[in-house]
């Protein structure tokens, strides 16, 4: 049982270049979402989805595009990358009821824009 | 914005001793839930405590919450080197979209 899988662990970009940060998940949960942290600051959450076809903004959606064509896929796009956008990214999937949203997190993308 | 607030933000500890750390927030939730985070990893789940709970167990860890204050607190009993991360609060309030602090570093001296 793989959980959720980030792919690339590292990259880096120059100024203005676009990339697709992949995350998969193999629990059959319907919820996912994508967060950054920087230092000091915690998790910011970027973009969300609560189903496949369904997606939203978070805190700090702007530079970024989401899909969700499956339950399992739940790609992020960085549209023209800027420095701003250096930072740890975390893709997290949870199964959420009334009660019970433990999230399952991957082990981060490392982005740094140059 | 960050909905919960860690206290202290960086606690160093002799092996053995307890170690405990606070969370602050702001709106009314469903649950509380606090996460590991080892040095260049994934955040990993610890334990939750649903909003009619103020207190919980699991091994040598123990969460309290009070809502009248809207403040949790951790405690991990005996601690070891391998306690040695970044620890996270996180509140769901009703919206399924968990909102994190900004941690607290522990540091488990041998």
């Amino acid at each position: 049982n793989a959980g959720v899988t980030q792919t690339p662990k590292f990259q880096v970009l120059k100024t203005g270049q676009s990339m697709t940060l992949q995350c998969a998940q193999d629990m059959n949960h319907e919820y996912m979402s994508w967060y950054r942290q920087d230092p000091g600051m915690g998790l910011r959450l970027i973009h969300y989805s609560v189903g496949a076809g369904i997606t939203d903004q978070g805190e700090v959606p702007n530079g970024y595009n989401v899909s969700r064509s499956t339950t399992e896929d739940f790609p992020l796009r960085l549209l023209s990358a800027a420095p701003s956008q250096t930072s740890v990214y975390f893709c997290a999937s949870s199964d959420p009821g009334r009660w019970n949203t433990e999230a399952f997190f991957g082990q981060g993308t490392r982005l740094t824009v140059v | 914005s960050q909905q919960g607030e860690e206290d202290p933000q960086a606690l160093s500890i002799q092996e053995g001793e307890n170690a405990t750390m606070n969370c602050s927030y702001k709106t009314s939730i469903n649950n509380l839930q606090w996460y590991r985070q080892n040095s260049g990893r994934g955040l990993v789940h610890l334990i939750l405590i649903r909003s009619n709970e103020r207190e919980k167990h699991s091994g040598r860890l123990r969460v309290t919450l009070d809502t009248s204050k809207k403040s949790s607190s951790l405690l991990i009993t005996a601690s070891r080197a391998a306690d040695t991360a970044s620890y996270f609060c996180a509140t769901d309030s009703n919206d399924y979209k968990l909102s994190f602090g900004a941690g607290t570093t522990v540091t488990v001296r041998a």
